[in-house]
């Protein structure tokens, strides 16, 4: 069974900082990865989605990776604004079948201090 | 486009009462997803849709509940009778073509259900 972890659940940075937020999980037999925004109250939104041919994707700010082999993706988000709190969602789709699932991490909450 | 509209957004209700949370998904989408989210368990699929048919319900937790969608523009999902340990934020998502890797979700604003 696919088990999606995301370390550190919280995490509270001045504005300006660079950060890392990390997402590992223990079947390497992933179609992609994907990563989620959700701000409080409200659904998801997608901010990068991994395919498992590739290594890393860009979004502005953001920058994804993912090692397949070792079971591991991080989000790296540059010059951190408060806009940017909100809940980060890690979430795999497993190959070989069910290749429509999304098993989610429990997420990490970011606050960015002015 | 108006995004994946879900109704109600907040749902009390007592334990033992029927409740149905509706879903419109994007225009265009094949696939609908219903999740649930909570602080235990995390996100979690309760049932997929695939051109309006059900592809995947092993997620549902139980007979209490169940899901249609008659139609390509429209899903329900019931509990019947509502408990107090069913008492989550469930989620409807739509998806072009799921299943290609490509493709991501798009969720709806959720429906936070309590049941006293």
């Amino acid at each position: 069974k696919q088990e999606v972890t995301q370390i550190p659940a919280a995490l509270s940075v001045p504005e300006g900082e660079n950060l890392v937020l990390n997402c590992s999980f223990t079947d390497s037999a992933i179609y992609n990865l994907q990563w989620f925004r959700q701000d409080p109250g409200k659904g998801l939104t997608s901010l990068l989605l991994i395919q498992s041919s590739q290594r890393e994707q860009t979004s502005g700010r953001l920058n994804a990776s993912l090692d397949k082999s070792s079971g591991r993706s991080t989000l790296y988000i540059a010059a951190s604004q408060p806009g940017d709190s909100a809940t980060y969602l890690c979430a795999v789709i497993r190959s070989g079948g069910s290749n429509y699932k999304l098993t989610f991490g429990k997420g990490t909450l970011l606050t960015v201090n002015p | 486009d108006a995004g994946v509209i879900q109704s109600p957004r907040h749902e009390v209700t007592e334990m033992g009462q029927e409740v149905t949370l509706r879903c419109k998904p994007i225009s265009g989408h094949n696939s609908l997803f219903w999740y649930r989210q909570t602080m235990m368990r995390g996100l979690e699929l309760l049932i997929y849709f695939n051109n309006n048919v059900p592809i995947d319900d092993s997620g549902m937790p139980e007979d209490r509940f169940s899901a249609k969608m008659p139609n390509a523009s429209f899903s329900t999902l019931k509990i019947q009778p509502s408990e107090p340990r069913d008492s989550a934020v469930y989620f409807c998502a739509s998806s072009p073509r799921p299943g290609t890797g490509t493709d991501t979700q798009y969720f709806g604003p959720g429906t936070r259900l309590t049941v006293l």
